[in-house]
């Protein structure tokens, strides 16, 4: 047990639509990361948030945004969803801004249908 | 796109030492070498990292060449829950994100 929890661990739901997916962090961590993990593009990294501010950006859609609160959980919102955002998304947290390990969660698979 | 190379599947039997190489020829010298793992669809795990000392923890031992150009993950005393995606990613170590290649995936066998 990493000590990151993401809710919920399955979520489906029809094309157009829009779902919200929940990380809470590894106590004391202030760094949440956001990564997809789909069939034929792998783990990729979508966005990072330290102490509430966004501090790095990947591969992430303009239809997909995240958050993170003051009591450090993070939301990642995907919205007008399509057949290909069917994926396993990561959270994953660490105690820095930079570096060192990161910690993930157990995952929420995405079916779009 | 990652900096690394790994074999796509190795096979190791239960009780013996799993060596799992990893090439990153273009690696740069703040750079570090950090290997996750991910045992079926679960969250990728930590496993160990370094710079150009050999490491080793509770899990695993890193060999780093020389060179820098090479790595090798020793799992000593592999199990079966030792079958698993193992992920070799080089890596400022004050950047954010990690960037995954394909792996390799390890079969323990009995």
């Amino acid at each position: 047990d990493s000590g990151v929890t993401q809710t919920p661990k399955h979520l489906i739901t029809a094309t157009g639509q829009r779902v919200t997916l929940r990380c809470s962090p590894r106590s004391g961590d202030l760094s949440v990361y956001w990564y997809q993990q789909s069939l034929d593009q792998g783990l990729q990294f979508l966005i990072q948030y330290y102490n509430g501010e966004e501090r790095a950006k990947g591969n992430i859609l303009e239809r997909f945004s995240a958050q993170q609160f003051p009591d450090l959980h993070s939301e990642l919102n995907l919205s007008s969803l399509e057949l290909g955002d069917s994926a396993l998304y990561f959270c994953a947290s660490s105690a820095q801004a930079g570096g060192g390990e990161q910690y993930f969660g157990p995952g929420t698979r995405l079916t779009v249908t | 796109d990652a900096k690394t190379t790994q074999p796509p599947s190795m096979d190791c039997a239960e009780g013996r030492a799993a060596n799992l190489p990893c090439n990153h020829s273009t690696i740069s010298g703040n750079e570090y070498v950090y290997w996750y793992r991910q045992i079926h669809s679960q969250g990728p795990q930590y496993i160990i990292h370094g710079l150009k000392n050999n490491e080793t923890n509770e899990m695993a031992s890193l060999i780093i060449t020389e060179d820098r150009k090479s790595s090798t993950l020793i799992l000593p005393h592999a199990t079966l829950r030792d079958t698993a995606v193992y992920y070799c990613i080089v890596r400022l170590h004050n950047t954010d994100k990690l960037i995954f290649g394909t792996g390799t995936r390890l079969q323990v066998f009995p």
